[in-house]
């Protein structure tokens, strides 16, 4: 069955950079996009932006332009999310999430039919 | 605030017909299929309507989508206790190089 195993929570300081895994198994990782959602505190989702596996080519948010990096090893079927200068604002439950087919040249779906169990990140002094 | 425009809450008893709306625009609903998320307490969400009206395996059919110009609605027929939760639209939006929005979320209560 299709799984998206997330890392552990983290607790980091303002000005941090932060690194979230997202493991997945039960399917061809290279052949879906994989997106990253987050959710603030009582707040909804918000989309960060995606990875192709295949290709590791990427589409972010405007809003997280230059502080977010998203990269992927397919020898072991992990994508990653790396956010830096991180404020107390981005304080959040950070979710990956299967997208569409990595044979399309670009995604522009809002379709994850298969979700990770959430990473929270806290940013505290 | 959110670029798809839903009502903050829904309520309704059990056995009851429920609707949740949400609103867009010409670059988003106007424009692309809408899916719609169920989020339980404490819980990731999940696909619970896809490309506007299709229902994933093992979805009860008492959950159903629609779309018309630049809105959406979800429908809960048979209301049950478990359907108590938070509920998302989203779509793709075609502007600023392409993006996904959602809507604020609507926190459905079964009385």
């Amino acid at each position: 069955q299709v799984q998206l195993v997330q890392s552990g929570a983290e607790v980091k300081k303002p000005g941090a950079s932060v690194k979230v895994s997202c493991k997945a198994s039960g399917y061809t990782f290279t052949g879906y996009y994989m997106h990253w959602v987050r959710q603030a505190p009582g707040q909804g989702l918000e989309w960060m932006g995606w990875i192709n596996p295949n290709s590791g080519g990427t589409n972010y948010a405007q809003k997280f332009q230059g502080r977010v990096t998203m990269t992927r090893d397919t020898s072991i079927s992990t994508a990653y999310m790396e956010l830096s200068r991180l404020r107390s604002d981005d304080t959040a439950v950070y979710y990956c999430a299967r997208g569409g087919f990595s044979s399309d040249t670009y995604s522009s779906s809002s379709r994850f039919d298969y979700w990770g169990q959430g990473t929270l990140v806290t940013v505290s002094s | 605030q959110s670029v798809l425009t839903q009502p903050p809450s829904a309520s309704g008893t059990p056995g009851q017909r429920v609707t949740i709306s949400c609103s867009g625009s010409s670059s988003n609903i106007g424009s692309n299929t809408v899916n719609w998320y169920q989020q339980l307490p404490g819980t990731a969400p999940k696909l619970l309507i896809y490309s506007n009206n299709q229902r994933p395996s093992g979805v009860p059919d008492r959950f159903s989508g629609s779309k018309s110009g630049t809105s959406a609605s979800l429908a809960i027929s048979g209301l049950q206790s478990e359907d108590e939760a938070d509920y998302y639209c989203a779509a793709w939006d075609d502007s600023l190089n392409g993006h996904v929005v959602f809507g604020g979320g609507t926190k459905l209560t079964v009385l």
